[in-house]
């Protein structure tokens, strides 16, 4: 069984702040989705990393592959009220099929005024 | 907006009622998923369709019945569920492989 150990799981901080958000595995995966998701809404794709060590810029979000693809970190920089939701990893496993995500548990997400 | 398109967004029934829920894309994708997501934890995987056939039934209750008319649609009936079925299903779809799934808002199921 794969898992994702996301933390941390809940997270309040002031607006202008920075923050970071880990999901670790010992299992490797071929591909790592980060989504957010906002109440009444579904989770919505934000970036999909599949190489190792790969950094991806998603204005002042960060996202970063580690090298053997077994974890994965996403940074906030100076956060905005407008940041505020649920931050799920997602993997596809290569042991697995394609099809099945294995989740981590989230990180909710408050930015305070 | 979502590409993934489902209705109703919410549901109330009772444990006696048959519904349906719906979905649909037209992005072209192959693969396409029910979840069920209780609140602030992470979407369980219930079924999964992959060219219109059922590829994946993570041991769900018979309960929960999909269908898969064509590519683009994907049905979840409902048949003498429990209050403890009360939760946000979530459709997604994907080009398969390990390419990312795309959700649609999901349906908020009251069960009475």
């Amino acid at each position: 069984t794969q898992l994702l150990e996301q933390s941390p799981q809940f997270l309040s901080i002031q607006e202008g702040e920075n923050l970071t958000v880990y999901c670790n595995s010992s299992s490797v995966f071929s591909s790592l989705q980060w989504y957010r998701q906002e109440p009444g809404e579904g989770p919505v794709l934000l970036v999909t990393v599949v190489t190792g060590g790969e950094v991806k810029k998603l204005k002042r979000l960060t996202f970063q592959f580690g090298d053997a693809r077994k974890d994965s970190s996403l940074h906030i920089t100076a956060a905005q009220t407008g940041d505020t939701g649920l931050y799920l990893c997602a993997g596809v496993g290569v042991e697995t099929s394609g099809s099945r995500l294995t989740f981590g548990e989230g990180t909710q997400l408050t930015v305070n005024p | 907006d979502t590409e993934v398109t489902q209705t109703p967004k919410h549901l109330v029934m009772g444990m006696t009622n048959k519904k349906s829920l719906k979905c649909e894309q037209h992005m072209g994708h192959r693969a396409m998923y029910w979840y069920k997501q209780k609140a602030k934890k992470p979407p369980e995987l219930m079924f999964v369709y992959s060219y219109e056939k059922l590829s994946i039934n993570e041991s769900v209750p018979s309960r929960f019945s999909p269908e898969c008319p064509n590519s683009s649609l994907l049905n979840l009936h409902l048949h003498a569920l429990q209050p403890e079925d009360s939760a946000l299903y979530l459709c997604a779809s994907s080009l398969g492989g390990n390419q990312p799934q795309h959700f649609g808002d999901g349906t908020r199921l009251s069960i009475l």
